[in-house]
């Protein structure tokens, strides 16, 4: 296994069409990060899975934005009726959840807004 | 809340040493992290602290005091290619599992 991998790496779209990024885990972890990271900015965080359970949601995610994680495997994250605020890279992250649990990211979705 | 601050940027130059400090508050603190992300690139993890103390790994070292709320990362023998953004990130308790991260620390290493 290579690491996380995201695709599609980078996203152009009109505002208020709706876009999805798609996050593949390294295989043996069982949590699952969605961060958004904007210039200048650390991420931050947006919610999380352990394996197909959705436990933790951020007050940055709106009603416009849906995570699933079927079967505890790879990820989707749908922003739907894009605002141009929704500009950002989107970053998805995976762990083992074990002692220090350290989590490791991909490359990142990169979402422009027009 | 979380609040994590770390300096916006820092210069320094190749084979200097440089600090990078963090100071953070929280309800259950469970943990500092180091990351260093490169312009357009993934976070990539550095080190770890839970315990008081310097944790050293090579040419990178963190050290915590969770009393004070504060952990520095430093850098030893500079590079070119340590310039990048350094990421201090803290889990908490009481927040939930994710790790919060400040914005980061832009260090410029110059020749």
């Amino acid at each position: 296994d290579t690491g996380v991998s995201q695709d599609p790496r980078h996203k152009i779209t009109k505002r208020g069409q709706n876009v999805t990024f798609r996050c593949d885990p390294i295989s043996e972890h069982n949590r699952l990060y969605w961060y958004r990271q904007t210039l200048g900015q650390g991420p931050e965080f947006l919610t999380y899975f352990q394996n197909e359970a959705q436990l933790e949601k951020s007050r940055l995610l709106s009603d416009r934005f849906s995570a699933e994680r079927p079967k505890g495997s790879f990820s989707t994250l749908e922003i739907q009726r894009t605002e141009q605020g929704d500009s950002a890279m989107y970053l998805c992250a995976s762990s083992y959840y074990q002692g220090k649990e350290e989590l490791f990211f991909g490359e990142g979705s990169r979402l422009t807004v027009l | 809340g979380q609040n994590i601050d770390q300096p916006t940027e820092m210069t320094a130059t190749e084979g200097a040493i440089v600090q990078i400090n963090c100071t953070y508050q929280t309800s259950g603190f469970n943990g500092l992290f180091w990351y260093q992300q490169h312009a357009g690139e993934a976070p990539t993890f550095l080190s770890y602290n839970v315990l008081d103390g310097l944790e050293e790994k090579g040419r990178f070292s963190s050290f915590l005091s969770r009393s004070k709320g504060y952990s520095y990362l430093l850098l030893k023998e500079l590079q070119m290619k340590d310039s990048a953004s350094y990421l201090c990130a803290v889990r908490d308790r009481q927040a939930g599992t994710a790790l919060i991260f400040g914005k980061g620390t832009t260090l410029s290493v110059s020749s």
